[in-house]
């Protein structure tokens, strides 16, 4: 098994400019999350999936960001237009099932994201 | 506003001996506790959990312990290993909610 992959693994882009992170979920995973991480913050879910539907987005921050599910095997975190405090980790990961709590959540490797 | 709190952020403890890790919570909804590890440059691989109908879990060197009436668990690594020295995420979840709230995460130093 490949694991969750995410891409790129880092960016840097300038103030304005979009940006797009792109997630491939493990087969066979029904959810898929879209975490931050930040010093200040900690780590922070921003949106999750189930079966391609978003079900809670209320960690988004503000309209520039969007997420998008097209298919069980992708799917995109795109900000636009970027900021510097932007300038994060982003984790995406995957688990299967009905979410009992007890559903393992699988991370990918991060995006490393810094906007000059 | 954090529901689960990570203080002391950084702790270094010798090859051997045992690494306790704490955190807090504040949402009584919470039932299920999980601890992550994460290494530089990779992301957080599930370490352990515990179900609130439990006060321990166990597994080899790592167990963890609810104290539910404090809302307080806590990670024992006993003997902590090189390998060990990582982040370790505390997350807690209710049931029916899919959502985990994390807290900002502990670094561990285990020197040889």
């Amino acid at each position: 098994d490949a694991g969750v992959i995410q891409s790129p693994r880092h960016e840097v882009t300038e103030m304005g400019q979009e940006v797009t992170l792109r997630c491939k979920p493990i087969s066979g995973h029904d959810y898929l999350f879209w975490y931050r991480q930040t010093m200040m913050r900690g780590l922070e879910l921003l949106i999750y999936f189930n079966n391609n539907v978003p079900i809670d987005d209320s960690g988004m921050p503000e309209d520039r960001f969007s997420a998008k599910m097209p298919n069980a095997s992708f799917s995109t975190l795109k900000i636009q237009p970027s900021e510097p405090r932007d300038s994060a980790v982003y984790f995406c990961a995957s688990s299967r099932g009905e979410w009992t709590g007890e559903e393992t959540q699988y991370f990918g490797p991060g995006t490393r994201l810094l906007v000059l | 506003d954090q529901q689960v709190k990570q203080n002391s952020p950084s702790l270094s403890v010798q090859e051997g001996r045992i690494s306790i890790l704490n955190c807090d919570y504040t949402n009584s909804m919470f039932d299920y506790f999980l601890w992550y590890k994460k290494y530089p440059a990779e992301g957080p691989t599930f370490l352990i959990s515990i179900s609130s109908i439990k006060d321990k879990n166990e597994d080899g060197r790592f167990t963890v312990f609810l104290n539910k009436s404090a809302k307080h668990l806590s990670l024992h690594i006993v003997p902590s290993q090189p390998g060990d020295s990582a982040v370790y995420f505390c997350a807690a979840s209710a049931r029916g909610n899919n959502r985990l709230a994390f807290g900002k995460g502990n670094q561990v130093v285990v020197i040889p």
